[in-house]
């Protein structure tokens, strides 16, 4: 079975443009969660998508915006990118059978910001 | 608020040593789970367990085992006979909602084993 992939895996942006990561899911996955890796603050969780519906949110500003298509891919945007927005973007997918279980994590896209 | 609290920055140890990584968690909830992760090197983060709220009993696995102790909230990782290949970052994590999504992640604790 194929793993969380995601898309472009490296990417380098100046100030002020905006960005779209992708992230596949493992097949057959639901939820596809999203996270910010810095040296700083951490791995700290973005969103996380289920069905098509944003199910929970981090404290991120509205910069910072998901969506999850009927085949469970999910993409984030980041608008009006800021130098504190270079950061690893780990997505995470799991299965929500009604019971918690684990999250896989893709291997993320490192973003600059110049 | 939620919280997850690992103390130890790094820590450095021989091959064959024994070395516990520490995990205090803070929540309100009577319901979460706790979860470690391991982020080698390589940068992805790989699933070690998942605790429910409602089972404190202990765990091992091969070499890792988990201690996980409500009273002090607490959910310690003990790596016995530590190898190289064990050298990684890793992370302990609390989930307040049902899925176990939504991780909130400790500051992680950067395991150094040298041969």
């Amino acid at each position: 079975k194929a793993g969380v992939t995601q898309t472009p895996r490296y990417l380098i942006k100046t100030r002020g443009q905006q960005v779209t990561l992708s992230c596949s899911p493992i097949s057959g996955h639901r939820s596809v969660s999203w996270y910010q890796q810095t040296p700083g603050q951490g791995l700290q969780f973005l969103f996380e998508y289920f069905s098509e519906t944003q199910r929970n949110k981090g404290n991120f500003p509205g910069r910072f915006s998901g969506r999850q298509f009927s085949n469970s891919r999910s993409e984030m945007n980041v608008s009006t990118l800021e130098l504190g927005d270079s950061a690893l973007y780990l997505c995470a997918s799991s299965l929500d059978s009604g019971r918690a279980g684990e999250q896989f994590f893709g291997p993320g896209t490192r973003l600059t910001v110049l | 608020a939620q919280k997850v609290t690992q103390a130890q920055t790094e820590i450095s140890v021989v091959e064959k040593e024994d070395v516990t990584l520490d995990c205090v968690y803070e929540t309100r909830d009577t319901t979460y789970y706790l979860f470690w992760y391991k982020q080698p090197p390589s940068g992805e983060l790989v699933f070690l367990i998942r605790r429910n709220s409602f089972d404190e009993q202990n765990e091992i696995s091969g070499r890792y085992s988990w201690n996980f102790q409500k009273s002090t909230s607490s959910f310690n990782f003990t790596i016995t006979a530590s190898q190289v290949v064990d050298s990684a970052v890793y992370f302990c994590a609390l989930s307040e909602n049902q899925a176990g999504t939504a991780l909130i992640f400790g500051k992680g604790t950067t395991l150094s084993v040298s041969s």
